[in-house]
């Protein structure tokens, strides 16, 4: 079974920072192109980053570039979104995502539990 | 960046309504689209890709069609377990952008 645990989130003060990681199971990892997706509350989903899978493509939204940094270990199955300077606004249910093959042209197949980023003072 | 423009944001219909929703794109995307369900508290599940093959193990109520610009996501015979929120995303160039949502509530 395809599993996405995500970890790492919690209550963080406005410019502080976070990492999350997400651990994979139950597929070949290096094989797929990742991405995080975020929903604030109450809000729609908006997407974030994406990630081939040998890592040397990383696409991000405005919103987080240049505060933001995907990255995976693939020795590890492992997925991870470093973010910095958060804002309040950032404050969101932030999804590990894997996707079909690659994720432009392709599509969202499975999604993790989803972990909770507070940002607030 | 490519504009997803869902309508009704919100729709209330009875079991066993037939129910569509509509996504247009801002831009030409060919067959780039997908649906997904979220029900509240959980996570996203993906329904329809390619604009028109439904995912393994989604029941066959659920179809979709379109192309270009226009898409639309229709449920045959509206189930109780079908509420929740539908989104369509577009994958056919960064940023993949979402839709707003549709709501789906049970009368």
């Amino acid at each position: 079974e395809v599993q996405l645990l995500e970890s790492g989130g919690g209550l963080v003060q406005p410019g502080g920072s976070l990492r999350l990681s997400c651990a994979a199971s139950g597929f070949t990892f290096n094989n797929n192109a990742m991405s995080w997706v975020r929903q604030a509350p109450g809000k729609g989903l908006e997407w974030v980053s994406s990630i081939s899978n040998s890592g040397d493509t990383t696409p991000y939204a405005d919103s987080v570039r240049g505060r933001f940094t995907i990255s995976r270990d693939n020795s590890k199955n492992t997925l991870h979104l470093q973010m910095n300077s958060l804002r309040v606004e950032d404050t969101a249910v932030y999804y590990c995502v894997k996707c079909g093959g690659f994720c432009q042209y392709k599509h969202f197949d499975v999604w993790g539990r989803g972990i909770l980023v507070t940002v607030s003072s | 960046d490519i504009q997803l423009t869902q309508s009704p944001s919100f729709l209330s219909a009875s079991v066993g309504d037939r129910v569509t929703i509509t996504c247009r794109a801002s831009q030409g995307i060919s067959n780039y689209l997908a649906w997904y369900q979220q029900k509240p508290g959980k996570a996203p599940k993906l329904l329809i890709y390619a604009a028109s093959t439904l995912q393994s193990g989604v029941p066959s109520r659920f179809s979709a069609s379109g192309s270009g610009t226009e898409f639309t996501l229709t449920i045959s015979i509206l189930q109780p377990e079908d509420f929740g929120g539908y989104y369509c995303q577009q994958l056919n160039s960064y940023p993949l952008t979402f839709g707003g949502g549709t709501k789906v509530e049970i009368k």
